[in-house]
């Protein structure tokens, strides 16, 4: 597609239910990133991946959550036993090359409502 | 830590021109200044970049001080779509993108 998908775009579930959000990142995007926001929040950082090297984890806040990019293309992010915490909208990125003169293109984000 | 500070709001008229200030007075000399927006219920877009001289394209110019410690966004022609939040940032060539709370920019018809 023309840019990067994400889906669901919302997602409701209950606490304590696993939940899978997917990216489609632009083709040919080798560096791929998620960030959430949470309500009236800025954006935070929470994994990164380049190419077939290993993920940058950094800012996964807990063991419940997982990512992983398939093939260098798509990814999923995972959030085991999700909690009314996790509530905010799950935003994915990707861009050619990471680096001076990156340029990231976001999808349009997963909101995800945990009751 | 943020890297860069911005005023959290501005308001400014439709048709005339929106500049939006940001200070990054420790910025060090590989770093890039980054401007993202976001408009509501959207992904951040893009919008412009540059390490010291003067930039402009299609959306917007941006003007770095000198000393690189401060900058400006300049919207030549603010339109009711350009109501969205701007964030600067600074970042080297291996850093990934910290986004602050940037400022809330309010076209005004």
């Amino acid at each position: 597609g023309a840019g990067v998908s994400q889906s669901p775009s919302n997602k409701v579930t209950e606490k304590g239910k696993d939940v899978e959000l997917r990216c489609d990142p632009i083709s040919g995007h080798t560096a791929l990133y998620w960030y959430r926001q949470s309500l009236g929040q800025g954006l935070e950082f929470l994994i990164y991946f380049q190419g077939n090297s290993a993920p940058d984890k950094s800012g996964l806040p807990s063991d419940r959550f997982s990512a992983e990019r398939t093939g260098g293309s798509v990814s999923t992010l995972t959030i085991q036993r999700t909690q009314q915490e996790d509530s905010a909208v799950y935003l994915c990125a990707s861009s050619k090359n990471r680096g001076r003169n990156e340029k990231l293109f976001f999808g349009s984000g997963t909101q995800l409502s945990v009751l | 830590d943020a890297k860069t500070t911005q005023p959290p709001s501005m308001d400014c008229a439709e048709g005339r021109a929106a500049n939006l200030p940001c200070n990054h007075s420790t910025i060090s000399g590989n770093e890039y200044v980054y401007w993202y927006r976001q408009i509501h219920s959207q992904g951040p877009q893009y919008i412009i970049h540059g390490l010291k001289n003067n930039e402009t394209n299609e959306m917007a110019s941006l003007i770095i001080t000198e000393d690189r410690k401060s900058s400006t966004l300049i919207l030549p022609h603010a339109t009711l779509r350009d109501t969205a939040v701007y964030y600067c940032i600074v970042r080297g060539g291996a850093d990934g993108l910290t986004f602050g709370k940037g400022t809330h920019l309010i076209i005004q018809p």
